[in-house]
């Protein structure tokens, strides 16, 4: 079945990294990615990763795929207040349908 | 370019009735996918529509039902409407037919059954 788990709460200091983790099921995901979501606001799509690549670099962004043990991760290098956000991990297949974790809510200490 | 335009922004409906929620897509997209988002259900997927043809459904009962026109804008529905259907409605574009990384979402549409 296709399941994408993600731990619900992380707080950190500002200036800190910030390494929000994901576990799915379904092996025949062919992308993953994480978005973000603020108050009253969208999905904003912030990276993805093909399933055959292992890490994926952006700016503040590390993207770590481990395909064996199906775990994602996002790491924020000098993670601001602006990053406060719930933050959801999700995988699609060849059908394109998102299947979403449960999200992570990320609180940034000043 | 513009984003991806949904309206209404807020609902306010009464346990029975119906509603009808819309989609703009980004320009040249012609993939349009909607989610329900819930505080206990999460992000789950509603259906998906390509040049308007239902690709994909997701296991909402019968009452919840789309379109897609001939410029790709989108129409959901959903009748005879429950408390639990209560939720924020996201709807997300794409160029390329089940291509899921390309999917840029709209702000939404809060729909809030009384």
């Amino acid at each position: 079945g296709e399941d994408v788990e993600q731990s619900l709460f992380l707080s950190v200091r500002e200036g800190d990294s910030s390494v929000i983790n994901c576990t799915y099921t379904d092996s025949s995901s062919t992308y993953l990615y994480w978005y973000k979501q603020e108050p009253g606001a969208g999905l904003q799509l912030l990276t993805y990763i093909f399933s055959n690549m292992d890490m994926k670099q952006d700016q503040r962004l590390t993207v770590l795929l481990n395909k064996k043990d199906k775990h994602l991760s996002l790491r924020i290098a000098d993670t601001q207040t602006g990053d406060s956000a719930i933050y959801f991990c999700a995988e699609s297949n060849q059908g394109g349908k998102l299947i979403f974790g449960q999200g992570t809510e990320l609180s940034v200490k000043p | 370019k513009a984003g991806v335009t949904q309206t209404p922004r807020y609902l306010i409906k009464t346990r029975g009735q119906q509603v009808t929620l819309s989609c703009s897509p980004i320009s040249g997209h012609r993939s349009v996918s909607w989610y329900q988002q819930t505080p206990g259900q999460g992000l789950q997927f509603l259906f998906e529509y390509f040049s308007e043809t239902q690709r994909n459904k997701g296991n909402f009962p019968g009452r919840f039902s789309g379109r897609q026109f001939s410029n790709s804008r989108s129409e959901m529905n959903v009748s005879t409407l429950e408390l639990g259907d209560s939720a924020l409605y996201l709807c997300a574009s794409s160029q390329e037919k089940g291509r899921g990384y390309g999917y840029t979402f709209g702000s939404g549409t809060r729909l809030t059954v009384v």
